[in-house]
């Protein structure tokens, strides 16, 4: 079964400093990943999908996210972090369930922005 | 600004009243879902419509029932609710191909007495 784990429930970082949050796979096709964002009170934005098009993928907001079958990774990155940034940010894969496409969530990253 | 909207944002009932919550989407997305968010966890899936019929059902309980009346339109009719279903619900909607995202709304925040 198709599958995301990540790690880290909250992740801290200074104003400026690098983002780094983890996603880990588990999938026996290629898989769609997505990341998105939620910020309090909304709902999920899209900040980025790999698609197999490729690997090093740029979003919104200067985020991007690199593929690693090898490692079965699809890691978030941010060269420097802005308060506006605080936020949970979830990895999601696409999943088939009778035909139909639905997303799997993972558990989450909160990530906390200081100055 | 989100291109799906739901309505309302808020809601207060109490178990015995009878509501529905109601999402609206003009992108020409032909899949629509429903998700459940508890506070500090994902969403959890609940329904998933495809060209106006209903494709995916994860167990949810018969308190809740969906609708899509329309290629727009997605409401989740709500009655006899328990105090666990307090949550934000969510609605998003997809064009397409399996690699196109999911877009989604603000929720509504719903609260049972």
């Amino acid at each position: 079964a198709q599958s995301v784990t990540q790690l880290g429930s909250h992740v801290s970082v200074s104003e400026g400093a690098l983002v780094l949050l983890r996603c880990n796979y588990s999938s026996s096709v290629p898989p769609y990943l997505f990341w998105y964002v939620q910020y309090p009170n909304q709902g999920l934005q899209l900040l980025l999908k790999y698609t197999s098009a490729a690997t090093l993928v740029k979003g919104i907001n200067g985020f991007e996210a690199e593929f690693k079958k090898s490692e079965t990774s699809f890691h978030l990155t941010k060269p420097s972090a802005h308060m506006s940034d605080a936020a949970e940010y979830f990895c999601a894969v696409r999943v088939l369930s009778g035909g139909y496409n639905k997303l799997i969530f993972g558990a989450g990253t909160r990530l906390a922005v200081h100055p | 600004d989100t291109e799906v909207t739901q309505t309302p944002k808020h809601l207060v009932m109490g178990m015995t009243n009878k509501k529905s919550l109601k999402c609206e989407q003009h992108m020409g997305h032909r899949a629509m879902y429903w998700y459940k968010q508890k506070a500090k966890k994902p969403p959890e899936l609940m329904f998933v419509y495809s060209y106006e019929k209903l494709s995916i059902n994860e167990s949810v309980p018969s308190r809740f029932s969906p609708e899509c009346p329309n290629s727009s339109l997605l409401n989740l009719h709500l009655h006899a609710l328990q105090p666990e279903d307090s949550a934000l619900y969510l609605c998003a909607s997809r064009q397409g191909p399996g690699h196109q995202p999911q877009h989604f709304g603000d929720g509504t925040r719903l609260s049972i007495l």
